[in-house]
């Protein structure tokens, strides 16, 4: 059973276009949802992260937006750049549990 | 800025073989996971220590994988005896303790079992 559901699995934006991409969760003690950027050849690094206890969080280009009432949360990145081409990853945890991670979606921002 | 390293980076190995993996967490970290990423997958925990100890190995193979954290420092992943399926990026991270928000991953070392 797959707990945290990506989409969409690649995706290709424009030059200083807008990037979303969705995850969908089933459990609702989930309750930290960060988003994870990997390039080719890395390890994935922590870009942005949200609590249920707040519906929006940005910093710079990057916004996560959550609704709880559909179990659902989303990263969207403002003005994209080719150098933000990367695997993204959604992940979900609860209390004294590890991350669950999504499938991934491989963004290509084109120049 | 400090980093959770990983070695080999690379590693080919025949099927029935012996691999060993190789982690050192940031310094003072005390929380250390190995997590295998399946090509176009997300990653998996595989293991999780706390100090020296394990707190979570549900998802681990143990009939041909092994971990250990002798000395609550740096960490070694071992699979024997390798199988084709195996073949995958196992990843270290680490977080401070009572922080597994923020896991720093190392680079990874990317297995290919022929």
């Amino acid at each position: 059973q797959q707990q945290v559901k990506q989409s969409p699995q690649s995706l290709i934006v424009q030059k200083g276009g807008i990037s979303i991409i969705n995850c969908a969760y089933e459990n609702t003690a989930f309750d930290y949802f960060p988003w994870y950027q990997q390039f080719p050849g890395k390890g994935p690094a922590l870009l942005i992260a949200i609590r249920p206890d707040v519906s929006e969080k940005k910093e710079g280009r990057f916004t996560i937006s959550f609704n709880k009432s559909a179990k659902q949360f989303s990263l969207h990145i403002m003005d994209s750049q080719p150098g933000d081409s990367a695997t993204y990853f959604c992940a979900a945890k609860r209390e004294g549990s590890t991350l669950t991670f999504g499938k991934g979606t491989m963004l290509l921002v084109s120049p | 800025e400090a980093e959770v390293a990983q070695s080999p980076r690379y590693k080919i190995t025949e099927k029935s073989q012996a691999v060993a993996f190789w982690c050192d967490p940031i310094s003072g970290h005390a929380t250390l996971y190995w997590y295998r990423q399946i090509l176009g997958q997300g990653p998996e925990l595989l293991v999780q220590f706390q100090d020296e100890s394990v707190v979570d190995d549900s998802q681990l193979p143990k009939d041909r994988f092994s971990a250990e954290r002798l000395k609550g420092v740096d960490s070694t992943l071992k699979i024997q005896p390798a199988e084709l399926g195996d073949s995958a990026m196992y990843l270290c991270a680490s977080s401070y303790r009572g922080g597994p928000e923020t896991q720093y991953f190392g680079p990874g070392t990317r297995l290919l079992v022929l």
